[in-house]
């Protein structure tokens, strides 16, 4: 069966300092990935997809950056951090065809940025 | 801006109330559209994938609408239940890979 980890599941980091979030999917192979964030109070934000190594899109303008080295490996990184990145991460994956299958997400990571 | 957006934020009601939210979607570039159930310390949970315009789905006491041209598509939880207490997410799929959410209605149920 198909499971997806996702960690660390709390970090608390100073402003200016670097992230690396990971997630990695087993059971599966070629899975959509994204990275979700849901800052305080409001709703999933789709911060980065990726349908394939290398491939990776980007929804909104940020100091954020992800990568996808392995297949089933996703990484969420930041160079500095700023106190607007606090909140709760969360990775998913999905079939290639995503549209018609549900997605399934980690545990989350909650971010706190001091 | 793609926006998907739920009404109401949050909602109160009595154990045994049915109630039902609303998920407002673009008509356009559809593709389909997730329902989720989140509750707390937990991972979103899918309870609806709907792809066509007038599917219902049912799960339980749950169930769900869809209409694709007017935009829109309802969830119903018929005598909630404590345990029904969540925040309850809408995804859009406006391609076969782009899924954007709602900011969720948040559920509780009083016994």
């Amino acid at each position: 069966s198909q499971t997806i980890h996702q960690w660390p599941a709390t970090l608390v980091q100073p402003v200016g300092s670097p992230l690396s979030l990971e997630c990695t999917v087993e059971g599966t192979s070629n899975p959509n990935l994204y990275w979700y964030r849901q800052a305080a109070g409001r709703g999933l934000q789709l911060l980065f997809y990726s349908v394939g190594i290398g491939q990776i899109s980007s929804e909104v303008p940020q100091n954020l950056s992800a990568s996808r080295p392995q297949d089933r490996q996703f990484i969420l990184s930041s160079k500095k951090l700023l106190l607007s990145d606090s909140g709760f991460y969360l990775c998913a994956w999905g079939d290639q065809i995503m549209y018609i299958t549900e997605a399934f997400f980690g545990q989350g990571t909650r971010l706190t940025v001091v | 801006i793609l926006n998907v957006e739920q009404s109401p934020q949050s909602l109160h009601v009595q154990e045994g109330d049915s109630t039902n939210f609303t998920c407002s979607f673009p008509s356009s570039n559809f593709y389909a559209l997730h329902w989720y159930r989140w509750e707390t310390a937990k991972s979103p949970e899918a309870l609806f994938v709907m792809t066509l315009n007038g599917d219902e789905k049912k799960k339980g006491r749950i169930s769900a609408t869809l209409n694709t041209k007017e935009g829109y598509s309802y969830l119903y939880i018929k005598g909630s239940q404590p345990e029904d207490s969540a925040t309850y997410l809408c995804a859009f799929c406006r391609a076969a890979n782009d899924m954007r959410f709602g900011a969720g209605t948040r559920l509780t149920v009083k016994p």
